[in-house]
């Protein structure tokens, strides 16, 4: 399976700002994806990272608020714009393996955001 | 929205007992996943099913695709302390994507 990293790991920003995290992966991979996994609850999908193109947005996401880039096939960053408390949550990087057609999806390690 | 029903929500087992957990759905899928995520990290990706009935296995961890599509199971034999954690299941529906759909979860605890 692929190594995926996430940068940062964790941060506290303040309410109104924004913070980008990086998804690195070290192989190219054919699709990547942003989740969101709030305080004790389950990983919802945000979008889909298309390369060289827009990303493909879920019902109740929006591009100005997550605006998301895939310039090649390892690397995606995810931007959480004006943020609000309630922004608060893990964000998860997820890839599809490249491998044959299984359709399984591996996680990076996450990055732990805390909005004060 | 499909949703993803897992049972127990959480549960408490001594060392040793072995496990059982569940994902239901009203709809049918056509890939099922299980993960384990332990604190601050990532889910990390324990079984992948692909056919309805098919039984697999992982070291101590067997999952099994229902028949109707609609659910699968996870069982762990011979619990040990480190199995604790948040054991998710996914489903991917019939759509053409390469989407999944999580499962609410089941903490697992277990007790030495």
């Amino acid at each position: 399976s692929a190594v995926i990293s996430q940068k940062p790991s964790r941060d506290i920003c303040q309410r109104g700002t924004s913070l980008t995290i990086q998804c690195q992966v070290d192989s190219q991979v054919t699709m990547m994806f942003w989740y969101r996994q709030q305080p004790g609850q389950s990983l919802t999908l945000i979008a889909t990272a298309n390369q060289g193109s827009e990303a493909t947005y879920e019902s109740g996401f929006v591009i100005d608020k997550f605006p998301i880039s895939r310039p090649n096939l390892t690397f995606s960053t995810l931007t959480v714009s004006n943020m609000s408390p309630e922004d608060s949550s893990i964000y998860l990087c997820s890839v599809k393996s490249s491998e044959g057609s299984y359709n399984e999806q591996f996680f990076g390690p996450g990055t732990r955001l805390t909005v004060l | 929205g499909q949703q993803l029903n897992q049972s127990p929500q959480s549960m408490f087992i001594q060392e040793g007992e072995d496990v059982s957990m569940n994902c239901t759905s009203s709809s049918i899928f056509n890939t099922w996943l299980w993960y384990k995520q332990d604190p601050g990290e990532g889910p990390v990706l324990l079984i992948a099913l692909y056919k309805a009935g098919e039984l697999t296995s992982n070291g101590r961890l067997t999952a099994q695709f229902g028949i109707t599509r609609k659910d699968s199971f996870l069982n762990i034999s011979a619990s040990i302390p480190s199995d604790v954690g948040i054991y998710f299941c996914a489903g991917q529906p019939p759509s053409g994507t390469y989407k999944y759909i999580f499962g609410t979860g089941t903490r697992l605890k277990v007790l030495a």
